[in-house]
C-alpha cells in the first residue's frame, strides 16, 4: 500500500474552509483514496473516496489532480464540531478490508 | 440501527494480569475486524474475521493474544499476561463484506499498571 504524508497538525478558526493536504507519490493504478475523521474517545468514521478528478458529499469534497500524487480534503465552513483527527488512507477500493492509517492530521478549531 | 458496540468502554489492570474485550457487530455484517490505537497513533489492524473464519492475524502477537468468534456474531479479544505497551484503545469494527465500508465501534481503553 502507498505511503502516505500529511500535516501533524493544523489551526483553524470557526467559519473558515479547511483543506487538509495529503501526499501519496506511490499510489498504484488501482488505488483508491479515503480520508477517515475520529473524534477523541471515538472510533474513525468514514467521510469520503475518491479515484480521480473531485468527489463531493454532504460532509466534504476531495479534490484529486491528474496525476493523483496528492489529494486533497476540503471542509466547508468548519466549527467546533470538526475539531477531531483526519486520516488519509491509500490502497484498493476500501482497501480490501486492510486499512493501514498513518498518524493523521489533528485539525483544532477555534471559535 | 445500532452500531458496533464494545465492553467494557474502560479497565485498568496490572502487568501480567489477563483481560478480555467484547464486540457486538452490526447485525448482518459478516466482516470483524480489531484494531490497536496507541496514544498518539492510527489504529492498527490486530485481526479480521470473516463469518467464524480468520482472514488475517499477521499483526496479532500470537504468544499473548487471542481472538475468536464461534458463531459468526460477536467476538472476544483476549491478551494474557498483559505488558506495559499493551495500554492503547482497543477498537472493533464490522462491515457487510471485506471491500465494504467499515464501521467502528467506540473502544475499550486499557491501561496496564
Amino acid at each position: 500500500l502507498a505511503k502516505t504524508t500529511q500535516p501533524i497538525s493544523m489551526d483553524s478558526y470557526e467559519g473558515q474552509e479547511v483543506n487538509i493536504t495529503c501526499s501519496h507519490n506511490n499510489i498504484a493504478t488501482n488505488d483508491y483514496i479515503t480520508w477517515y475523521q475520529q473524534f477523541p474517545s471515538q472510533g474513525p468514521r468514514f467521510i469520503i473516496q475518491g479515484y480521480k478528478t473531485k468527489v463531493t458529499n454532504e460532509v466534504a469534497s476531495l479534490f484529486i489532480p491528474a496525476d493523483r500524487k496528492s489529494s486533497t480534503l476540503s471542509l466547508p465552513r468548519v466549527s467546533l464540531s470538526d475539531t477531531a483527527v483526519y486520516y488519509c488512507l491509500v490502497g484498493p477500493y476500501n482497501q480490501g478490508g486492510k486499512l493501514i492509517f498513518g498518524q493523521g492530521t489533528e485539525l483544532s478549531v477555534k471559535p | 440501527e445500532a452500531g458496533v458496540a464494545q465492553s467494557p468502554r474502560y479497565k485498568i489492570i496490572e502487568k501480567r494480569q489477563s483481560v478480555a474485550f467484547w464486540c457486538n457487530p452490526i447485525s448482518g455484517h459478516a466482516t470483524l475486524y480489531w484494531y490497536q490505537q496507541i496514544l498518539g497513533q492510527g489504529p492498527k489492524l490486530l485481526i479480521q474475521f470473516q463469518n467464524n473464519g480468520v482472514v488475517d492475524d499477521s499483526q496479532l502477537p500470537k504468544d499473548r493474544f487471542s481472538a475468536e468468534r464461534l458463531k459468526g456474531v460477536d467476538s472476544t479479544l483476549k491478551i494474557q499476561p498483559a505488558k506495559l505497551e499493551d495500554s492503547a484503545v482497543y477498537l472493533c469494527a464490522s462491515s457487510l463484506g471485506r471491500n465494504d465500508e467499515q464501521f467502528f465501534g467506540p473502544g475499550t481503553r486499557l491501561t496496564v499498571l
